[in-house]
């Protein structure tokens, strides 16, 4: 599994709460509660929005919230401000040994989803 | 705040050795784990690898056998050293500071964009 499954793109008007889905396996997601998301305006780098499926570090907007289910986690953003137009992306960690002969990355990304306020 | 600031060239020769430095400034390195990271157009955010104030370390292994990451702690500075680069290796090159030592990276540098090409 070379990187979890987002949408590519999502949108969504002022004011509406919208969700973004990240999808992985019993390996990451499923198996451990360290998911994380970040925001990524254009030329910025990736902002820590939630960490650990749905806490939020200090300063971050109580509009994001994360949750787990199953092999899949989401982000919701409620209130859609115009400012969170960006990039999001999820991570997870996962366990390091595959089928007892490859050895991974214990940390894998998602390929990020374009949010586009209307 | 802690702060974090990625140095080096921007373009490195096919099969020479890409060197980086992040300099922390506002705080320490102790207490932290310390990965590069890096970010292409077409594979998304891939993590590099970690180390440790200690001096531990962490690959990902698809690039173990051509990376070093190291620590000056009388500079507070971590270096990437990747050799044998090829055009796969053209990316932005981020470090950052894993907040919670499970791979949630709170604290990112500005990023700089390497270029493998002769």
């Amino acid at each position: 599994q070379s990187a979890l499954t987002q949408p590519a793109s999502v949108s969504g008007s002022p004011g509406q709460s919208l969700t973004i889905s990240c999808t992985g396996t019993s390996s990451d997601i499923g198996g451990y509660n360290y998911v994380s998301w970040y925001q990524q305006h254009p030329g910025k780098h990736p902002k820590l929005i939630i960490y650990e499926v749905n806490y939020r570090p200090s300063g971050i907007s109580d509009r994001f919230s994360g949750s787990k289910s199953g092999n899949t986690a989401s982000l919701t953003i409620s209130g859609l401000q115009a400012e969170d137009e960006a990039d999001y992306y999820c991570s997870s960690h996962r366990s390091t040994s595959y089928r007892n002969t490859v050895t991974l990355a214990p940390v894998i990304f998602g390929g990020g989803t374009k949010l586009t306020v209307l | 705040q802690v702060q974090l600031q990625e140095s080096g060239p921007g373009l490195v020769k096919p099969s020479e050795t890409l060197s980086l430095a992040c300099t922390v400034s506002g705080g320490s390195i102790a207490s932290y784990q310390w990965s590069w990271i890096r970010q292409t157009s077409g594979k998304g955010l891939e993590w590099i690898g970690y180390l440790y104030y200690s001096g531990s370390t962490n690959y990902n292994p698809s690039l173990r056998s051509r990376v070093t990451i190291s620590v000056d702690t009388s500079k507070n500075q971590i270096s990437l050293k990747l050799r044998s680069v090829t055009a796969a290796d053209t990316a932005i090159y981020y470090c950052a500071r894993d907040y919670t030592g499970w791979y949630a990276f709170d604290i990112w540098g500005q990023g700089t964009t390497v270029t493998v090409s002769s």
